[in-house]
């Protein structure tokens, strides 16, 4: 199994850009997480999803959209990227309410 | 605000050494696990204990949970230069409905020096 994907690793992008970071797990998992890591911040939840077709916002999700449209996919899509979105995004998921699996990340830089 | 704060921010010992790091949070919790994210990666996940159990083994790890000071701490013993990682502690609250988030405290750097 290669557990929870996260395409691409690495980005950069120009204020103003859109783009759309992709997850993939093949575990599944219902349940599906969006976060950002920024240093001395934690990892704070972006957006969440506990079943194919249904999304939820979490504790930052000005600026973010996401959809669940298979089970096995959540994609996080920056519509106007700014400065501020510099950041490194990991997915996760779960299969219920306990244990989450984690991607390896993607690093993205707004210039 | 964040439901869990680690402590000490960065820890360095010798290899052999005890670690031990603590977590508090502030409101009731369902359960609080431990993560480690090697410099790069993403979490991998340590252990859970649930807000009815005291304390928990797992390998070279030991968590203990005290529910009356809102705390938990994880000890790692014998360390390694592997176990050189920043440790999360993360928190499932109990609000009496489903509740799928998980709020992560901001990590404890470990270093372990061979």
């Amino acid at each position: 199994n290669a557990g929870v994907t996260q395409t691409p690793k690495f980005r950069v992008l120009k204020t103003g850009q859109s783009m759309t970071l992709l997850c993939a797990q093949d575990m599944n998992h219902e349940y599906m997480y969006w976060y950002r890591q920024d240093p001395g911040m934690g990892l704070r939840l972006i957006h969440y999803s506990v079943g194919e077709g249904t999304t939820a916002k979490g504790e930052v999700p000005d600026g973010y959209n996401v959809s669940r449209l298979k089970k096995q996919n959540f994609l996080l899509g920056l519509e106007s990227a700014a400065p501020s979105q510099t950041s490194v995004y990991f997915c996760a998921s779960s299969r219920q309410t306990d244990t989450q699996y984690f991607g390896p990340g993607t690093r993205l830089t707004v210039l | 605000s964040q439901q869990g704060e680690e402590d000490p921010q960065a820890l360095s010992i010798q290899e052999g050494e005890n670690a031990t790091m603590n977590c508090s949070y502030k409101t009731s919790i369902n359960n609080l696990q431990w993560y480690r994210q090697n410099s790069g990666r993403g979490l991998v996940h340590l252990i859970l204990i649930r807000s009815n159990e005291r304390e928990k083994h797992s390998g070279r790890l030991r968590v203990t949970l005290d529910t009356s000071k809102k705390s938990s701490s994880l000890l790692i013993t014998a360390s390694r230069a592997a176990d050189t990682a920043s440790y999360f502690c993360a928190t499932r609250l109990n609000s009496g409905g489903s509740n799928y988030k998980l709020t992560f405290g901001k990590g404890t750097l470990l270093t372990v020096n061979p």
